[in-house]
């Protein structure tokens, strides 16, 4: 089955500097790798998603970015604000979202330092 | 509002007892899953449901079980035969089929202690 290693599992970055998370993943049939973000206490929730279409995705101060070759994937947030810190998971599935349910990374605890 | 509602949040019980979460959703979403989430271990696969009356076993099935009589319905069981089933649980659903966006949608989890 499919396996997704993440790195760092902790990040700490001053307020206004950039964070990266990175991804790997094992099957290279997988075609779906979304990222969710989990506050304290909550749930996980998407935040931006990726296919093996496309090389990169942005939204506002977070971006994604896909190498199939090499099978990873990371996370850009520019311009760090307190309201990142949370917990951030990378995930893959082969079946272009999910319905058999996404494999998850181990999770990337991001501290935002004011 | 449209969502999934988990309950109870926390819940605690005795060894040996068996304890079910439930899990509703009223986004009209086909496919349900259960996740367990242990710190450092990121969030792992229990049971998932694609229709009613139909599920399969994720990547740690043993000791869970669950069932789906209704659509926006996937309650949780966890048995006594569960060995370590201290953890957070998740609930998630999305649609299934052509045309989906693959986005899970969690509840807000529950959280079992096992005393």
């Amino acid at each position: 089955g499919e396996n997704v290693e993440q790195h760092p599992s902790t990040l700490s970055v001053q307020e206004g500097d950039s964070a990266v998370i990175k991804c790997t993943y094992s099957d290279s049939a997988s075609n779906y790798f979304p990222w969710y973000k989990q506050e304290l206490g909550k749930g996980p929730q998407l935040i931006i998603d990726i296919r093996s279409n496309v090389g990169e995705k942005k939204d506002q101060r977070i971006a994604v970015t896909l190498n199939k070759t090499a099978k990873h994937f990371s996370l850009h947030i520019t311009e760090t604000q307190p309201e990142d810190s949370a917990v951030y998971f990378c995930a893959a599935s082969f079946s272009g979202g999910g319905a058999d349910g996404l494999t998850f990374g181990k999770g990337t605890h991001l501290i935002i330092q004011p | 509002d449209g969502g999934i509602t988990q309950s109870p949040k926390y819940l605690f019980r005795k060894e040996g007892q068996n304890v079910t979460l439930s899990c509703e959703q009223n986004l009209n979403h086909d496919a349900m899953y259960w996740y367990r989430q242990d710190p450092g271990q990121g969030l792992r696969l229990i049971y998932y449901s694609q229709i009613v009356n139909d599920f399969q076993k994720g990547d740690i099935a043993e000791g869970y079980s669950v069932s789906r009589e209704k659509k926006e319905s996937f309650p949780l069981t966890v048995t006594s035969a569960q060995k370590n089933p201290t953890a957070f649980y998740l609930c998630a659903s999305t649609f299934s089929g052509q045309g989906y966006s693959g986005e899970l949608f969690f509840g807000e989890g529950s959280r079992l202690t096992v005393l």
